[in-house]
Order: C-alpha cells, then sequence, then structure tokens
C-alpha cells in the first residue's frame, strides 16, 4: 500500500501570501490531520477532517484553513503568510477510528 | 491544560547497549500513546503503540511500557543500532495527536 504523500515538498513564499498544500492519504484511510512542527514549538496540531467535514480543530488562528474531497484527499490553506509561518507542514491519515495516524513526509514552506 | 513531556532532550548510547526513552504525561483520562521515530529530513515514523488496557507491549526490538499509576511511559530499544539515531517522541492520540518535545537519540559506534 503506499504510503501518505505531500506535495509540493518544498515552498518559499513571501509575506502576505498565500499558500495551498496538498495531502493524499493511504488508500482506505478517511481521516486525514494536520500538524505544524517548528524547533520552538514542535509538533502542533491544526486540524483533522474525516469524511470532508473537519471533526477537530486545534489552537490557530483563521488564516489558516483546510478541506477535504471526497476521495479524502484534503488540502490547507494558509493566507497573508508571516515569517512565523515558516515551519514543515505534515498530514496523518488514519481510519477515522481513533486508529493509529501516518504521516506523510512533510511540506517545508519558507516565509521570505 | 493536557501535556506530554519528555524527561532528556537528547540520550547517548552505545552500539549494542539498550536505550531507555522516558515520557510522561498530564491526562490521568488518556488511553492511547504512540511513540514515532522521526528521521532528519521525513516525517514521523510509527513505531508501537500502546492503550491503558495494557502495561506493556513489544515489538520487534522495541518495548513499550505504560504506568498508569504515576502517569508515565517508555519506550526501549534493544540492541541499539546506527539507523535508529533520530528524534523519539511520544504522543497522546485522542483522535488529534498531542505530541512531547522529543528526545534526541544518538547512537555512538
Amino acid at each position: 500500500k503506499a504510503g501518505v504523500t505531500q506535495t509540493p515538498r518544498y515552498l518559499i513564499k513571501t509575506r502576505g501570501q498565500q499558500v495551498t498544500l496538498s495531502c493524499s492519504p493511504i488508500s482506505g484511510h478517511r481521516s486525514v490531520s494536520w500538524y505544524q512542527q517548528t524547533p520552538g514549538q514542535g509538533l502542533q496540531f491544526l486540524f483533522e477532517y474525516f469524511s470532508e467535514t473537519q471533526r477537530n480543530k486545534g489552537n490557530f488562528p483563521g488564516r489558516f484553513s483546510g478541506r477535504q474531497f471526497s476521495n479524502s484527499r484534503s488540502e490547507m490553506n494558509v493566507s497573508t503568510l508571516e515569517l512565523g509561518d515558516s515551519a514543515l507542514y505534515l498530514c496523518a491519515s488514519s481510519t477515522g477510528d481513533l486508529d493509529t495516524q501516518y504521516f506523510g513526509p512533510g511540506t517545508r514552506l519558507t516565509v521570505l | 491544560g493536557e501535556s506530554v513531556g519528555l524527561h532528556l532532550p537528547t540520550l547517548s548510547v552505545q552500539e549494542g547497549d539498550n536505550s531507555i526513552i522516558n515520557c510522561a504525561y498530564s491526562n490521568s483520562a488518556s488511553d492511547y500513546f504512540i511513540w514515532y521515530k522521526q528521521e532528519s529530513g521525513k516525517g514521523p515514523q510509527f513505531i508501537i503503540d500502546i492503550r491503558s488496557n495494557m502495561d506493556k507491549r513489544q515489538g520487534q526490538r522495541v518495548t513499550v511500557l505504560l504506568n498508569k499509576t504515576v502517569k508515565h511511559l517508555s519506550l526501549q530499544i534493544a540492541a541499539t543500532q546506527p539507523g535508529d539515531s533520530a528524534v523519539y517522541f511520544c504522543a497522546e492520540n485522542s483522535g488529534k495527536l498531542i505530541f512531547g518535545q522529543g528526545t534526541t537519540l544518538q547512537v555512538k559506534p
């Protein structure tokens, strides 16, 4: 079975721009969660989507949003980028039944 | 609030020795924990998990111990190899993962 894939792997943007990241879960997984990883804050939960609905949300501003499609693929969007948004963005997929979450390789976002 | 913490930011061991990485949690209602390994430039990789109805679970060269009384869990790696060098995270899984800060395991040849 193919693992979780994320595109793009690397991205450079400037302040004020917006960005969209994509995640394809493991086949058969209906839950996709997004996490932000920074050296200072570690791994922090952004949100989770299950069957096209946001089921859980972390403590991030509204500039961070996401969606999930009927094939379970998910996208997250960050608008009005700030320097502090530079991070590794990880998505993880699971069956959705409080099961193990498997991570993709991440998208490294650099905001200049 | 809920939190998960690791005891040591860095652990250095000799190749062939056993490694023990510790983790503490604050929420007594937590009942599902996962250990992840993250190598440089990669996403976290699942190692082993344990639910609160168990005290111990074993995998290939790894063992996780859960002590609910003191809210502590540990990851033991037997016969540590250079390929085990990575950052190790414990995470509480309540639908969303709450991660500790991570322990960097360095394996000396």
